[in-house]
């Protein structure tokens, strides 16, 4: 069984300071794991995946994420918030062993304060 | 190249109808997948297909079934609609065995 758990519902932060969304995972196998945005009226785009190889991984628009095994955590970041960064963020687990179904954690709500 | 593509964008239904959505996969992709999100809730795996057969299915009631052809585009069909059943109805089409799948803009799904 896997499961995602995204310790924030809504994150506020103004332009131009750090972004940090928390998430935590369960799975019984080796996962990937996944961070999607989600602006308004439009589909899931993929900022970064964690696949086994390096623990630290790049995204685009600025993103990145450390994989924490020991810790179960895999926290998406960014440096310094734009306002175009405001969006519905999901963290999503895959067990490697169990085909293609990707596990959402309930999201977590990015608004960016000029 | 064109995406994941699903229609219609928007549709309105009456309790116990009955609905069909469609979805064409990214070219050259194998496998779709559907899942249901519920205003405010992350995406829910409903089920999978590869090779026109489901191959793995969330927890979704025999309401909930789907159909993949040929050419790898599929239908999610629901039967007996319920307002519960109101939703963004999201496809996602991969490669059998790539970590990545692509997402389309879905179908919002409204049951008055």
């Amino acid at each position: 069984a896997q499961s995602v758990t995204q310790l924030d519902s809504h994150v506020s932060v103004s332009e131009g300071t750090p972004v940090l969304l928390r998430c935590n995972y369960s799975s019984s196998y080796s996962p990937s794991l996944f961070w999607y945005v989600q602006h308004p009226n439009k589909g899931l785009q993929l900022l970064l995946k964690y696949t086994s190889a390096a623990t630290l991984v790049k995204g685009i628009n600025g993103f990145e994420a450390e994989f924490k095994k020991s810790e179960t955590s895999f926290h998406l970041t960014k440096p310094s918030a734009h306002m175009s960064d405001a969006a519905e963020y999901f963290c999503v687990v895959k067990n490697n062993n169990a085909g293609n179904m990707l596990t959402f954690g309930g999201g977590t709500r990015l608004m960016v304060k000029p | 190249d064109a995406g994941v593509t699903q229609s219609p964008t928007h549709l309105i239904k009456t309790r116990g109808q009955q609905v069909t959505l469609r979805c064409s996969p990214k070219s050259g992709h194998d496998t779709v997948s559907w899942y249901q999100q519920a205003l405010g809730q992350g995406p829910q795996f409903i089920f999978q297909y590869y090779e026109e057969e489901e191959r793995q299915r969330g927890n979704f009631p025999d309401r909930f079934s789907g159909h993949q052809f040929p050419n790898y585009s599929s239908e999610l069909n629901v039967n007996a609609l319920l307002l519960g059943d109101s939703a963004l109805y999201l496809c996602a089409s991969s490669l059998q065995g790539a970590r990545r799948a692509f997402f389309g803009q879905g179908t919002r799904l409204t049951v008055v």
